[in-house]
């Protein structure tokens, strides 16, 4: 089945301090990875996707196959980031998105 | 451009009524979806369109769901009879059709339901 699992449902980190929200996925093939974020007041978006291997606001996440992990990281904190994050994934060639239950990340000044 | 619209954005209603929910795509996408988001659940994919045709309704919750798209810029989401249970955000998403990793969702501001 496929599965994606975000273990913490709220994470708080001080400002500065490294971030690292973590997800797990099962699924029977080679998935698609994403992470979006919705802002407070503000839509849900797509922040990386792992096809792109890209970098934005500072946040890079690795897909590691042999431990079905996409973490998200990000060296510094900053207040900004505070957000709701979702990691998701798709079936390669697949239009649909699986979600996970999200986590609540909370920057402390 | 206003991005993906959604009305109404919210909507409180009492056990038994019929709720229907509106969602207007970003101009040119052809993929349209319906999301549900609980605290317990999280996002939950209910439904997806592609050219206006229903092509995967496995998250629908039941038959007292039923989503249209009668044209390209206009689908609707409809509950009958409403239950307390329904209370959530609902939220619709459009895309460029083909694969997810290579056409992002854009997701409308969603309809907050409460059933009383």
């Amino acid at each position: 089945a496929q599965r994606v699992t975000q273990p913490e449902k709220l994470l708080s980190v001080f400002k500065g301090a490294p971030v690292e929200l973590k997800c797990n996925y099962s699924y029977s093939g080679s998935p698609e990875l994403f992470w979006y974020v919705q802002y407070s007041r503000q839509r849900l978006q797509l922040l990386l996707r792992h096809i792109s291997r890209e970098s934005i606001k500072g946040f890079t996440a690795d897909l590691n196959k042999g431990e079905t992990s996409f973490h998200l990281k990000k060296p510094f904190a900053q207040e900004e980031d505070s957000a709701m994050y979702y990691c998701a994934l798709s079936g390669k060639g697949d239009d649909k998105i699986i979600f996970g239950k999200g986590t609540r990340l909370h920057i402390l000044p | 451009d206003a991005g993906v619209i959604q009305s109404p954005r919210h909507e409180v209603t009492e056990m038994g009524q019929e709720v229907t929910l509106r969602c207007k795509p970003i101009s040119g996408h052809n993929s349209l979806f319906w999301y549900r988001q609980t605290m317990m659940r999280g996002l939950e994919l209910l439904i997806y369109f592609n050219n206006n045709v229903p092509i995967d309704d496995s998250g629908m919750p039941e038959d007292r769901f039923s989503a249209k798209m009668p044209n390209a810029s206009f689908s609707t989401l409809k509950i009958q009879p409403s239950e307390p249970r329904d209370s959530a955000v609902y939220f619709c998403a459009s895309s460029l059709m083909g694969t997810a990793a290579y056409n992002e969702q854009f997701f409308g501001p969603g309809t907050r339901l409460t059933v009383l």
